[in-house]
């Protein structure tokens, strides 16, 4: 079965910092991943996927991550953190339940950003 | 409207009301999935339907009752509701030809039962 891991619950980072969000997954196959983005109260917005192809994928607001298949993980980073990138952020691998898709999701890091 | 809106964004009810959670996509798609989010415990996949045919039950009690009239309406319909229950209900949809598990998800109904 497929998992995500997330060793990170909780990471404090000063603005204007570099970040690093780890994620390592398992699954059987080539995976499809994503990273995922939730500010208090709302829904989880996409930021970034890996389907195939290059390695490094840059995502929206300033994101990427690379997918490191020798060590089954695909790492969030940003160069420089802004205060408003303070939210959780979950990682999740791509599968399939009968015809459709379903994905699996960490239990989240939770980003606070100090000014 | 434009991507998954959800409605109502808040709800209280008691433990012997019924209410039903609205999920609309305006993204062409034709998946569409009900989770719940409750405090510091993983997001829980609840139910998928593909092509307006229920394809996963998660061990849902019965007091969760979804309905797919069409590929762009997901309703989740609750009775006799539990404390336990109180959880952000978030809904998604995806496209399944060739998204390949991409999904995008509403704001979520943030639900209280006392």
């Amino acid at each position: 079965a497929q998992s995500v891991t997330q060793p990170d619950i909780h990471i404090t980072v000063s603005e204007g910092a570099s970040l690093e969000l780890r994620c390592n997954y398992s699954y059987g196959a080539t995976p499809y991943l994503f990273w995922y983005v939730q500010s208090p109260g709302q829904g989880l917005q996409l930021l970034l996927k890996y389907f195939s192809g290059d390695t490094l994928v840059q995502g929206i607001k300033g994101f990427e991550a690379e997918f490191k298949r020798s060590q089954s993980s695909f790492n969030l980073r940003k160069p420089s953190v802004h205060w408003s990138d303070a939210a959780e952020y979950f990682c999740a691998v791509g599968g399939f339940t009968g015809t459709a898709s379903k994905l699996t999701f960490g239990t989240g890091t939770r980003l606070q950003v100090t000014l | 409207e434009t991507g998954v809106t959800q409605t109502p964004r808040h709800l209280v009810m008691g433990m012997t009301n019924k209410k039903s959670l609205k999920c609309e996509q305006h993204l062409g798609h034709n998946a569409m999935y009900w989770y719940k989010q409750s405090a510091k415990k993983p997001l829980e996949l609840m139910f998928v339907y593909s092509l307006e045919e229920r394809v996963e039950n998660n061990s849902v009690p019965s007091r969760f009752s979804p309905e797919c009239p069409n590929s762009s309406h997901l309703f989740l319909h609750l009775h006799t509701l539990q404390p336990e229950d109180s959880a952000l209900y978030l809904c998604a949809s995806s496209q399944e030809a060739y998204r390949r598990g991409e999904q995008y998800f509403g704001p979520g109904t943030r639900l209280t039962v006392t």
